[in-house]
């Protein structure tokens, strides 16, 4: 079962800032939040992931609550590119099937020129 | 670095028929992952490997899907008979070994039609 709690859809426009919402309320202390997207007809890619500090790379920041219930993946410009499908997903630490991503359904970003 | 290699990419059976895809994760990479993508849900995991052992084959349908990773390398996901309701895309991923922090990297998938 899917731990994480996303809107089903989601629309932005081209070179605007877009805030994807998670909420995982259960989130336990070892487990880290991350994301990944998947492109129409490709397997899942990898976007970026954290613990507790917000994090930024080349792709995306993400933005996690203090109380780590919710955290919220930015795209600071989205391109026609990026629209896609967005998966949060928790992740225990340490290795063997607690470290299995366990997909939801994910948000549907479409981007619109 | 080469990524992820998966053949078939596509395949159309009918039902009863049997049915296998092959994986080759990136060089390294430890650990490597089947999952299911059935159209309109997210990927669900059918089995992880550790090197060429099991770690977790909890959600296999193992009276008709197998899958072996012979020598920590290469993997097989096979499927006898198959079902209707086997229609997906199946994906291969792979990660090197340590803590769950790194991350995935997924093959483009195979996309099985079952009719």
């Amino acid at each position: 079962d899917a731990k994480t709690t996303q809107p089903n859809s989601m629309e932005s426009n081209e070179e605007e800032p877009v805030h994807l919402p998670c909420n995982h309320s259960t989130i336990s202390g070892t487990d880290y939040i991350h994301w990944y997207r998947q492109l129409p007809s490709q397997g899942p890619e990898y976007v970026i992931h954290g613990l507790t500090s917000n994090v930024n790379n080349r792709m995306a920041s993400l933005a996690i609550a203090e109380d780590r219930k919710s955290s919220t993946l930015i795209l600071h410009r989205a391109t026609l590119r990026d629209a896609a499908v967005y998966y949060c997903i928790l992740r225990g630490e340490y290795g063997g099937s607690q470290g299995n991503l366990i997909f939801g359904k994910g948000t549907k970003l479409s981007v619109k020129p | 670095e080469a990524g992820v290699a998966q053949s078939p990419r596509y395949k159309i059976i009918e039902k009863r028929q049997s049915v296998a895809f092959w994986c080759n994760p990136i060089s390294g990479h430890a650990t490597l992952y089947w999952y299911q993508q059935i159209l309109g849900q997210g990927p669900k995991l059918l089995i992880q490997f550790q090197n060429n052992g099991v770690v977790d084959d909890s959600q296999l349908p193992k009276d008709r899907f197998s899958a072996e990773r012979l020598k920590g390398v290469d993997s097989t996901l096979k499927i006898q008979p198959a079902k209707l309701e086997d229609s997906a895309v199946y994906l291969c991923a792979s990660s090197p070994i340590g803590l769950n922090t790194g991350e995935l990297f997924f093959g483009e998938g195979s996309r099985l039609t079952v009719l």
